[in-house]
């Protein structure tokens, strides 16, 4: 089992729409959690971190973080075609320093 | 403030070479990690080094290297390069050890072996 999950899409949203982008991860004792946004041939952006359980909000983005189902989620409101890029979850590794990603998921806004 | 910055951007080698990508760490960033993304994957974790120590190294054989100089910049070593290590290598600076410092990523360098 791969420490962190996401389905690779391509999830295809129209402008405007909401965006839900999921990531599961499989060590219960991670603390931190990302969301970066990579556009192709460019490097990760974070966008979002989480800690705590529940609902974090920055902007059009809000993080979702459930630790029982070790379950984290990212929301767009008000999708733009500038948002089409791959998402990567990031999860803290056991070791507290390193990152694990996930293969990231594929979002495509269409006008 | 200037951000993190990677030479060079693109980088074509043969198997069997040798190769040195460097990293320029965010001003006031002690703590440097590099990061490997083949197509289609995400980045896996290769070292991180911190005020020029290896700080700790994910799962990569020893012929991949590195070092961290004074000023915080680094630079990754490959020996023995082989076709699978193509790929866009990632440095990514923080203000200490630690996940919840957060990481700042350079625009990477694509390594391809040929």
């Amino acid at each position: 089992q791969k420490e962190v999950e996401q389905n690779s899409g391509p999830l295809s949203v129209p402008e405007g729409a909401i965006a839900s982008l999921n990531c599961t991860y499989s060590d219960r004792g991670s603390q931190s959690f990302f969301w970066y946004r990579q556009y192709s041939g460019k490097s990760p952006e974070l966008i979002m971190f989480i800690y705590s359980n529940g609902d974090k909000e920055d902007g059009r983005f809000t993080a979702q973080l459930n630790k029982a189902s070790q379950y984290v989620s990212l929301l767009i409101r008000d999708s733009q075609p500038s948002d089409s890029a791959t998402y990567l979850c990031a999860v803290e590794g056991r070791s507290g320093y390193a990152l694990n990603f996930g293969k990231g998921t594929s979002l495509l806004v269409t006008p | 403030e200037t951000g993190v910055t990677q030479s060079p951007t693109h980088l074509i080698k043969t198997r069997g070479q040798q190769v040195t990508l460097r990293c320029s760490s965010q001003s006031g960033h002690n703590t440097v990690s590099w990061y490997q993304q083949a197509l289609g994957q995400g980045p896996q974790f290769i070292f991180q080094y911190y005020r020029e120590e290896e700080n700790g190294r994910g799962n990569f054989p020893p012929r991949f290297s590195g070092l961290q100089f004074p000023n915080y910049s680094s630079e990754l070593n490959v020996n023995a390069l082989e076709l699978d290590d193509s790929a866009l290598y990632l440095c990514a600076s923080s203000l200490a050890i630690g996940t919840n410092y957060g990481y700042t990523f350079g625009s990477g360098t694509r390594l391809t072996v040929v």
